[in-house]
């Protein structure tokens, strides 16, 4: 089947450092690769997504690559804070607009004030 | 605006005993969905509906059923709860109708099968 697979599953960074989380998919109909973000607890929550008809995209600290010839997709946080530090998940659309996702495994991201 | 509303929130089952995890969204959105989070495994579909009247197979729907109530609400029941289904469920939304969207999660509902 179908898989994203996610890395480092742990990181960790000094406040201000950044952090790179990178993830590969193999299903090539893929189109649409969202990251979440959870905290202890919490749901997960959107950060920032990207399309397949884009290379980068970039909101404030946080940006997201996609490579589709490679099927890669990373995140980048610059200037991070103890506010970042959660679980982060990639994921990558199945093919067809149903809105089904197949999720990495997750990177615990430390930030150390 | 509540988003997406899951119940219970936790919950402790004996092996055998059966229940239903509700779900409801109030965004109007036409596909709804249930995952599962176990440690070191991310998010892992079990069921999903892509509209009203539709529902679908997921990565890992053994053991589950699942009944699209009406347009705002996905239910999630297991039979014969085993201990392999401990784990937390989320129900997620989104809009998808033509095109990939964000998807949005429940709180989650801990589920505990001794």
């Amino acid at each position: 089947g179908e898989n994203v697979e996610q890395h480092p599953s742990t990181l960790s960074v000094q406040e201000g450092d950044s952090a790179v989380i990178k993830c590969t998919y193999s299903d090539s109909a893929s189109n649409y690769f969202p990251w979440y973000k959870q905290e202890l607890g919490k749901r997960p929550q959107l950060i920032i997504d990207i399309r397949s008809n884009v290379g980068e995209k970039k909101d404030q600290r946080i940006a997201v690559t996609l490579n589709k010839t490679a099927k890669h997709f990373s995140l980048h946080i610059t200037e991070t804070q103890p506010e970042d530090s959660a679980v982060y998940f990639c994921a990558a659309s199945l093919s067809g607009n149903t809105g089904k996702l197949i999720f990495g495994q997750g990177t615990t991201l430390q930030v150390k004030p | 605006n509540a988003g997406v509303t899951q119940t219970p929130k936790f919950q402790v089952l004996k092996t055998g005993q059966s229940m239903t995890l509700q779900c409801a969204q109030d965004m109007n959105h036409n596909s709804m969905y249930w995952y599962r989070q176990d440690p070191g495994m991310g998010l892992r579909l079990i069921y999903y509906s892509a509209s009203e009247g539709t529902t679908d197979k997921g990565e890992v729907p053994n053991g589950y059923n699942v009944s699209r109530l009406n347009k705002r609400e996905f239910s999630l029941r297991l039979e014969s709860a085993a201990p392999s289904q401990t784990s937390v469920y989320f129900c997620a939304s989104s809009e998808s109708w033509g095109a990939n969207t964000e998807a949005f999660f429940g709180q989650g509902t801990r589920l505990t099968v001794v």
